[in-house]
């Protein structure tokens, strides 16, 4: 079946700009999570969704940062007023959510440049 | 705090077999988890081994957890050009915990 899609696979923005990235789950995953890859940083945990609860924000950065998962399904991350700084490699993951059965898939990755 | 460590660079030569290493320090861990990146590609799951388990093998791959050292080892046989990529070790705890990565192994395999 389809796996983890996420779009746009690059953007390119402006320093202070709002972006929005999106990331579409493997049909029936209820658990999907955001990371950031970056030099040097390696992966960071963003943000976790699963199902109707509430999300679990812990890694976001800054204020700056936010997402949204509409219907249990569909996810956008956004950023506002971006900073050179949040160059990098946005990745979404989704999983069953269940335990022992958590494994998580990733999508290919959003690569964003702030000039 | 968790934190999960590997070496950041193996060569070796088409044919022979590759060894990454990865320590990790949560000792509450549940799963552990290889992923494999290609350049320019998202992280591709490899396998991953549940926390009671020593040892898994799947096709040319072989897992081995030490869980007293907390020490994770992938295994490549017969290691090939196209096996050439970055490799995450990551783990978790329970389900539905957000995964800690490594910063990643990046295999050359030379021909």
């Amino acid at each position: 079946g389809a796996g983890v899609s996420q779009s746009p696979s690059n953007k390119v923005t402006e320093k202070g700009k709002d972006v929005e990235l999106r990331c579409d789950p493997i049909s029936g995953h209820t658990a999907l999570y955001w990371y950031r890859q970056s030099l040097g940083q390696g992966l960071e945990f963003l943000i976790y969704f699963q199902g109707n609860s509430a999300p679990d924000k812990s890694g976001l950065p800054s204020d700056r940062f936010s997402a949204e998962r509409t219907g249990g399904s569909v996810s956008t991350l956004t950023i506002q007023r971006t900073q050179q700084e949040d160059s990098a490699v946005y990745l979404c993951a989704s999983s069953l959510g269940v335990a022992g059965r958590d494994t998580q898939y990733f999508g290919p990755g959003t690569r964003l440049t702030v000039l | 705090g968790e934190d999960v460590e590997q070496s950041l660079f193996l060569s070796v030569r088409e044919g022979d077999s590759s060894v990454i290493n990865c320590t990790y320090t949560d000792s509450s861990s549940t799963y552990l988890y290889w992923y494999k990146q290609e350049p320019g590609a998202g992280l591709q799951l490899l396998t991953y081994i549940f926390s009671n388990m020593d040892m898994k093998q799947d096709q040319r791959l072989t897992v081995l957890l030490n869980k007293k050292d907390k020490h994770l080892s992938l295994r490549i046989a017969d290691t090939q050009t196209g096996d050439s990529a970055i490799y995450f070790c990551a783990e978790r705890g329970q389900a539905g915990t957000a995964l800690i990565f490594g910063k990643g192994t990046t295999l050359s395999v030379s021909s």
